[in-house]
């Protein structure tokens, strides 16, 4: 079983829909979760780090289940210039370890 | 503010031919990362270094080799480069933010082609 398992995608919804992206995580240690943003040809870039009590941000929503070692991204009114490829992370540590990345969701908002 | 900055942005190799990537990062993080993207298979790590004159392998090494040379740079080499090597190149680093965990900062990748 991967770390991190994603979604597969791609997603392809309208504008002002809601979508939803999950991903799962294998290691029960597992301490820091973030949903990372990478557009096309782009590097990643943080999106939202996700705590334990979840957490908004504008249009953004993320969740945390640890008993089901679980994780959520939902976007709400989804925009045009919300079309890219997201990815999620854990860390086991909240130290300097290396990051594990999720090999992500792609969405396609479209007019 | 550059972040973290990587050198070259495009490259083409030959079959056998060495080259080395340079990354460096001027916000005083204590590691530094060294992932490949290929389609398909997301990223994956190929080294890393956790501090200054420590580095360690990730789940990629084979074919590739590092140095960090001091806080700042941390750069990949290979040494005879292969088709399968060919791949778009990040180098990341993070910083502790104590309780809510690292975030990650990339550079803008190296796309590199082995002919």
């Amino acid at each position: 079983r991967k770390e991190v398992e994603q979604d597969p995608g791609p997603f392809n919804v309208p504008e002002g829909a809601t979508v939803a992206f999950n991903c799962t995580y294998s290691n029960s240690a597992s301490q820091s979760f973030f949903w990372y943003r990478q557009d096309c040809r782009k590097e990643p870039k943080l999106l939202m780090s996700v705590y334990s009590s979840g957490n908004e941000d504008g249009r953004f929503t993320a969740q945390l289940n640890r008993a089901s070692q679980y994780i959520s991204l939902l976007i709400r009114d989804s925009k045009l210039s919300d079309s890219a490829t997201y990815l999620c992370v854990v860390n086991i540590y909240s130290g300097n370890t290396p990051l594990v990345f999720g090999k992500g969701t792609r969405l396609s908002v479209i007019a | 503010n550059a972040g973290v900055t990587q050198t070259p942005k495009f490259q083409v190799l030959k079959t056998g031919q060495s080259m080395t990537l340079q990354c460096a990062q001027d916000m005083n993080h204590n590691s530094m990362y060294w992932y490949r993207q290929d389609p398909g298979m997301g990223l994956r790590l190929i080294y890393y270094s956790a501090s200054e004159g420590t580095t360690d392998k990730g789940e990629v090494p084979n074919g590739y080799n590092v140095s960090r040379l001091n806080k700042r740079e941390f750069s990949l080499r290979l040494e005879s480069a292969a088709p399968s090597q060919t791949s778009v190149y990040f180098c990341a680093s993070t910083q502790d933010r104590g309780l809510w965990g690292t975030e990650a900062f990339f550079g803008q990748g190296t796309r590199l082609t082995v002919v």
